[in-house]
């Protein structure tokens, strides 16, 4: 079947305006993950979902990101107030559940530039 | 500390060699696992290999073996009769813990392999 699907690609926004980044997950998967990925780095976690509650937010770096995943599939990462330091590639991932060893899979990701 | 840390930055490879590519990491929950992605420049990270903290034997995958050292904390990726499809970005990640929340993956700044004709 399709993989994880990230949309859009690429976003370039400027400063101070609000985004929404949008993940659709491998069907049947219950887990979904949020990373954000700056140049040089290897992904850094933000928030996982369980279903459609954030079992998990602590990566989230202050209040003006937020996760929503209404429905308990497609998920959308908000970012309000976009600040230049907010560029990166943003990597969604789904597994089919939570368990030990179950892979994530990740999406293509979405590249993001604050002007 | 670095939980996870990946000495090499780059690497160069012949067409057809093996290669190792090293990880260390940083844990003091007996319950763990260890994965391995490929990142080639589309930027999709592309799942290889994975081990458990209580599995016995190494984990192998088509040309990928992990090397598992438990006491030593590492956890090196071996790709054998490297291809030039290999040429990527590839990094170690670490889960930690069985339950609860603990599903993030931690990962390491990653090696840039290039596999030279």
């Amino acid at each position: 079947g399709a993989g994880v699907s990230q949309t859009p690609s690429n976003k370039v926004t400027e400063k101070g305006k609000y985004v929404e980044l949008r993940c659709d997950p491998i069907s049947g998967h219950t887990a979904l993950y949020w990373y954000r990925q700056s140049l040089g780095q290897g992904p850094e976690f933000l928030i996982y979902f369980q279903g459609t509650g954030a079992a998990d937010d602590s990566g989230l770096p202050n209040d003006r990101f937020f996760a929503v995943r209404p429905e308990g599939s497609v998920s959308t990462l908000k970012i309000q107030r976009t600040e230049r330091g907010d560029s990166a590639v943003y990597l969604c991932a789904s597994s089919l559940d939570p368990g030990p060893g179950e892979t994530q899979y990740f999406g293509p990701g979405t590249r993001l530039l604050v002007l | 500390a670095q939980k996870i840390t990946q000495t090499q930055p780059g690497m160069f490879v012949q067409e057809k060699e093996a290669v190792t590519l090293d990880c260390t990491y940083d844990t003091s929950d007996p319950s763990y696992g260890l994965f391995w992605y490929k990142q080639p420049s589309s930027g999709e990270m592309i799942f290889l290999i994975y081990q458990g903290s209580y599995d016995q034997q190494n984990a192998t995958e088509g040309r990928y073996s992990l090397n598992f050292q438990k006491a030593r904390k590492s956890a090196n990726l071996v790709i054998s009769a490297s291809q030039l499809g290999d040429s990527a970005m590839y990094f170690c990640a670490m889960r930690e813990g069985r339950g609860g929340s603990n599903y993030k993956l931690t990962f390491g700044k990653g090696t840039l392999l290039t596999v030279n004709p």
